[in-house]
């Protein structure tokens, strides 16, 4: 079974920095391309970040890029989100979320599986 | 960015009713629109991608439909399980993006 559990969310002040992770189990991790998608409280969803299967390739949306920093370590199935100069506008949900591959290996850009999430409040 | 716009905003009908939910598309994103439901509390589940395909374990009473721009979400019957909060979202082209979603309450 697939499982991805989101960990490190909590309240920091804005500046502030925090590292989230997501730790994978039931499938392949390493061949896999993974994502964050975060949700404001009451709000929808907003992807935020993809890495391909490897870490060496990383898209980012514009809300965040320069401040978060998203990498994978395979030998761990693991990845992360660091999040530096968080903003009040960064509280959120935010999810891991594993990319769709068809039957035949294509690599769909949606998402199959996803975690509980972690809460993010930023605020002083 | 491609920005989804979803109609309307809530739905509210009896289990039983049939119900279809529209996402339009700023431009075009062929045939890459992946339908979502989340309920409280819960992740999103994924129900329909490529427009019209059913994910493993999707009841046959959802189906989705369109191309382009223009794309639709049908329940064909409530049930109870279905109101819920459903988003569109297109895999064409970075970033990749959600409709504002269409809540579906109880009558």
């Amino acid at each position: 079974e697939v499982q991805l559990v989101e960990s490190g969310g909590g309240l920091v002040q804005p500046g502030e920095s925090l590292r989230l992770s997501c730790a994978a189990s039931g499938f392949t991790f390493s061949s896999y391309e993974m994502n964050w998608v975060r949700q404001a409280p009451g709000k929808g969803l907003e992807w935020i970040s993809n890495s391909s299967s490897s870490g060496s390739s990383i898209y980012y949306a514009d809300s965040v890029k320069g401040r978060f920093t998203t990498s994978r370590d395979n030998a761990k199935n693991s990845l992360y989100l660091q999040m530096n100069s968080l903003r009040a506008e960064d509280t959120a949900v935010y999810y891991c979320a594993r990319t769709y591959y068809s039957a035949s290996g294509s690599r769909l850009l949606y998402f199959d599986h996803w975690g509980q999430g972690t809460l993010v409040t930023v605020s002083s | 960015e491609i920005v989804l716009t979803q109609s309307p905003g809530t739905l509210s009908l009896s289990p039983g009713e049939g119900i279809t939910l529209s996402c339009r598309a700023s431009q075009s994103v062929y045939s890459n629109i992946a339908w979502y439901q989340q309920k409280p509390g819960q992740a999103p589940r994924l129900l329909i991608y490529d427009a019209s395909n059913r994910a493993t374990g999707i009841p046959a009473r959802f189906s989705g439909g369109g191309s382009g721009t223009d794309f639709t979400l049908t329940i064909s019957s409530l049930e109870p399980e279905d109101f819920a909060v459903y988003y569109c979202q297109q895999g064409n082209r970075w970033p990749l993006t959600f409709g504002g979603g269409t809540k579906v309450e109880i009558k």
